[in-house]
């Protein structure tokens, strides 16, 4: 079956302190995976897509098919950092979120 | 507002009834997907038009219906409600296929009493 997991609901971490939020997905074929990240009172919106090998507000995410998964990183947190974070995989037609994490950035 | 529009922000309304949904995309989107999230389950993805026609069928329930009319604003159909349809309703555009980067509105709120 085709999904994307998030296996954490909550996370919290200190100010400057890394964190990496996890994500594993279940897909027979090539797909195409993003963060999306929703902050307090703002739209979901894109924060980075594995096809671009980008660095977003200093968040990292590498596609690793042997173990399938893409999880976020980043070095040192931020406390704007704090909001929900989902991981998305879209194949041929098809789209699947995960059911996101909360971060919580403690200052 | 160039970006994404859905009315109304709030819709209170009893069990049994129907409602509808209505989604703006942003200006030279064609693609539109409609969403669900409610607190258990996170963001569920219902279905997807492109450019008029049905392109992707995701968890929608029957009771529920959508399209997408020429000029490209859509609108779910949610009927025969349940206390359990309450949630809140995403709509989202993309230029064109799903792997292009969706631009989310912000969302209906559906109570169910």
């Amino acid at each position: 079956a085709q999904r994307v997991t998030q296996p954490e609901k909550l996370l919290s971490v200190f100010k400057g302190a890394p964190v990496e939020l996890k994500c594993n997905y279940s897909y027979s074929g090539s797909p195409e995976l993003f963060w999306y990240v929703q902050y307090s009172r703002q739209r979901l919106q894109l924060l980075l897509r594995h096809i671009s090998r980008e660095s977003i507000k200093g968040f990292t995410a590498d596609l690793n098919k042997g173990e399938t998964s893409f999880h976020l990183k980043k070095p040192f947190a931020q406390e704007e950092d704090s909001a929900m974070y989902y991981c998305a995989l879209t194949g041929a037609n098809n789209l699947f979120f995960g059911t996101g994490t909360r971060l919580t950035v403690i200052p | 507002d160039s970006g994404v529009t859905q009315t109304p922000k709030h819709l209170i309304t009893a069990t049994g009834q129907r409602v509808t949904l209505r989604c703006s995309p942003r200006s030279g989107d064609l693609s539109v997907y409609w969403y669900q999230q409610s607190l258990d389950q996170g963001l569920q993805f219902l279905i997807q038009y492109y450019n008029g026609e049905e392109r992707a069928k995701g968890n929608i329930l029957e009771r529920f219906s959508a399209q997408q009319f020429p000029d490209l604003h859509s609108e779910l159909n949610l009927s025969s409600l349940e206390l359990g349809d309450s949630a809140l309703y995403f709509c989202a555009s993309s230029v064109l296929a799903p792997y292009n980067e969706q631009f989310f509105g912000p969302g209906t709120r559906l109570t169910v009493l």
